[in-house]
């Protein structure tokens, strides 16, 4: 595709559920990226993934979060038993990955997560 | 670890130039870039400094002073539809150059 895709847009869930969030990334670009955003926070990272690399996982905040990114394309972020402050904006940012500092982030729309 | 500042939000009306700031603590600092993002929408690539000085990009320049850890984006000509969040982020030296993020400031713009 021509953007970075997130799917769902929007997800309600009830405390206590499984959630899986799904990213798209540029095809061609083989560092992937979760960041989470929370009303009017800045974005936090959360997980990276580059090539065939192992993940870059020190972001996560707890074990009920994980990540997994199939054929160094598509990525599901897993959230498990969710707690009301998972409640968050899930953004997915991919990059072409040839390691440069100005190498710049493609973000998704995100998904919109609340947990009730 | 890595932290930045920036100011929470800042209004200016159309037309005018607004300065939004940028300081951080971090070793092994490789460069600062901008976002933008206006809501509900994704974050959007602005512009990247490695070396101290302005770079500009149309109506918009970012502006690096590596000795004071310090940096900011310059919008001149205002418009409505600049009115967003604006993100610094900084690379550090560690291998794998995830970029940290500020928390943002959102940018106002009144008619």
């Amino acid at each position: 595709g021509a953007g970075v895709s997130q799917s769902p847009s929007n997800k309600v869930t009830e405390k206590g559920k499984d959630v899986e969030l799904r990213c798209d990334p540029i095809s061609g670009h083989t560092a992937l990226y979760w960041y989470r955003q929370s009303l009017g926070q800045g974005l936090e990272f959360l997980i990276y993934f580059q090539g065939n690399s192992a993940p870059d996982k020190s972001g996560l905040p707890s074990d009920r979060f994980s990540a997994e990114r199939t054929g160094g394309s598509v990525s599901t972020l897993t959230i498990q038993r969710t707690q009301q402050e998972d409640s968050a904006v899930y953004l997915c940012a991919s990059s072409l990955g040839v390691a440069v500092a100005n190498e710049k982030l493609f973000f998704g729309s995100g998904t919109q997560l609340s947990v009730l | 670890g890595q932290s930045l500042e920036q100011p929470s939000e800042v209004t200016a009306v159309e037309g005018a130039i607004v300065q939004i700031n940028c300081t951080y603590q971090t070793s092994g600092f490789y460069g600062l870039s901008w976002y933008q993002q206006h809501d509900g929408g994704a974050p959007t690539f602005l512009s990247y400094n490695a070396l101290d000085g302005l770079e500009e990009t149309g109506r918009f320049s970012s502006f690096l002073s590596r000795s004071d850890s310090y940096g900011y984006l310059l919008l001149q000509e205002l418009q409505m539809k600049d009115s967003a969040s604006y993100f610094c982020a900084v690379r550090t030296s560690g291998g794998s150059y995830i970029p940290t993020f500020g928390r943002g400031t959102s940018l106002i713009v009144h008619p």
